[in-house]
């Protein structure tokens, strides 16, 4: 199985700042990295697919890149909805498992 | 527009089994991959099950493999997820979700709200 870890496990920033998460492939997942949001007692909310395609309806701060294994969801400017749990998921090779998340929350 | 309402969760005896329910409207079911998504108390997203559009590709994660069945019923709009003798591993909301196209590997684009399943004597 393909294993999924993320950094840092948790972050304090301010409204304005600019956000980093990482994740990491324990072997080739190509392209099928997916980042989610996730606030508490809602549903998570898809953010970007394919390591770096912006899923309809979210906004432009949020961008994915990629390199090899390894994945990054860059949040530009931190705006006071965005606090909440990130998590990226692969879904290149069932079973699909999600990173451990990264919290962030505010300074 | 899409909607995905779970149920069938609550309190159930360790042991027991359980069946949980996805109703979906909005859009046609049977032209997508399904997925189950379950977040114990306190801990993260944990990917359970996929089925494929049409139903019989299914994959299950390692921990819950044997134990539960994911089903669905194209022309009921719903999508099922059997679990057989609960444990306390077991306890945890759990999401229904679409994926976004018939593809089993492309990216869950919506949720439901969840329900909760408590496993308890």
């Amino acid at each position: 199985d393909i294993q999924m870890t993320q950094s840092p496990s948790s972050l304090s920033a301010s409204v304005g700042d600019r956000v980093t998460i990482t994740c990491r492939a324990s072997q080739t997942v190509a392209n099928y990295l997916n980042w989610y949001q996730h606030k508490s007692g809602e549903a998570p909310r898809l953010l970007i697919y394919g390591a770096s395609s912006l899923q309809s309806g979210v906004p432009s701060r949020f961008t994915g890149s990629e390199s090899g294994t390894y994945f990054t969801l860059t949040i530009s400017t931190l705006q006071p909805e965005d606090f909440a749990t990130y998590y990226c998921q692969q879904t290149y090779s069932a079973p699909f498992t999600f990173g451990p998340g990264t919290k962030v929350d505010i300074k | 527009q899409v909607q995905l309402v779970e149920s069938g969760g609550g309190v159930v005896q360790p042991g027991r089994s359980l069946r949980l329910s996805c109703a979906v409207s909005g859009f046609t079911f049977g032209s997508y991959a399904m997925h189950w998504v379950r977040q114990a108390p306190g801990k993260g997203l944990d990917w359970v099950s996929v089925i494929s559009y049409d139903g019989p590709h299914k994959y299950y994660a390692d921990s819950v493999k044997g134990r539960l069945t994911i089903s669905r019923d194209n022309s009921k709009n719903t999508l099922f997820l059997q679990i057989h003798n609960v444990t306390s591993d077991d306890t945890g909301v759990y999401y229904c979700a679409r994926g976004k196209s018939t593809a089993l590997s492309a990216a869950v684009d919506s949720w439901g709200q969840g329900t909760l399943v408590t496993v308890s004597s």
